[in-house]
């Protein structure tokens, strides 16, 4: 059973525009929410994160969107650009220190 | 400074041999995490050390599997009668705290992964 779920495998978006790749949680328990970026042959790196007391995060183009009652996030790119093309992990933990959960990660590919 | 470093970066074995991954940490970093991802699949969680405290093991997902954390650094992922189903990327990640900080400054950094292929 998926605690954390990317639905959409891959997206592709035109260069300039904005990506929206989404994730959702099921366990009430986890607070802290943070997205990895992934290229090939290379390890994951972190991208973001935001704690359950807030609701937004933004960190130049990356903004990270959390709806608590929803058991939703999102992470906005806006302008897109062709060297975001990238995997995208989403994570959750419960009180920081925990181990991660992470989801099944979604593939962007930003057309130039 | 020098990231998680993890050898090899490949390992080719055959079904019902033992192999043993290695993870270099960061220099200081108490928390260190072994995950591994199948082809198609996300990051599944294997074990977590961090300091002294006994090892969550609740992502092993057999006996066969084993980890240790020697010194407090570098750590050895230990695959027993290796299976087809084992092959992955095995990644090893560290993190300069695990109790305390926040995300956004004590995150985890990832080695290159292992790519481990079972003939």
């Amino acid at each position: 059973d998926q605690q954390v779920k990317q639905n959409s495998p891959s997206l592709s978006v035109q260069e300039g525009r904005i990506s929206i790749l989404n994730c959702d949680y099921t366990n009430s328990m986890f607070d802290y929410f943070l997205w990895y970026k992934k290229y090939p042959a290379e390890g994951p790196t972190f991208l973001i994160s935001i704690s359950s007391i807030k609701d937004k995060n933004e960190d130049g183009r990356f903004t990270v969107f959390l709806n608590k009652s929803a058991k939703h996030l999102s992470l906005h790119i806006v302008p897109s650009q062709p060297g975001d093309s990238a995997v995208y992990f989403c994570a959750a933990s419960g009180a920081w220190g925990q181990n991660f959960v992470f989801g099944p990660g979604t593939r962007l590919s930003v057309l130039p | 400074g020098a990231g998680v470093s993890q050898s090899p970066s490949n390992k080719v074995t055959e079904k019902g041999k033992d192999v043993e991954l290695r993870c270099d940490p960061i220099s200081g970093h108490t928390a260190l995490y072994w995950y591994r991802q199948s082809l198609g699949q996300g990051l599944e969680f294997l074990i977590y050390f961090q300091g002294n405290s006994a090892p969550d093991k609740s992502g092993l997902p057999s006996d066969r599997f084993s980890a240790e954390r020697t010194g407090g650094s570098v750590s050895t992922l230990t695959i027993q009668r290796t299976q087809q189903e084992d092959s992955a990327v095995y990644l090893c990640a560290s993190r300069l705290q695990g109790t305390s900080g926040s995300p956004s400054t004590d995150t985890q950094y990832f080695g290159p992964g292992t790519r481990l292929t079972v003939l």
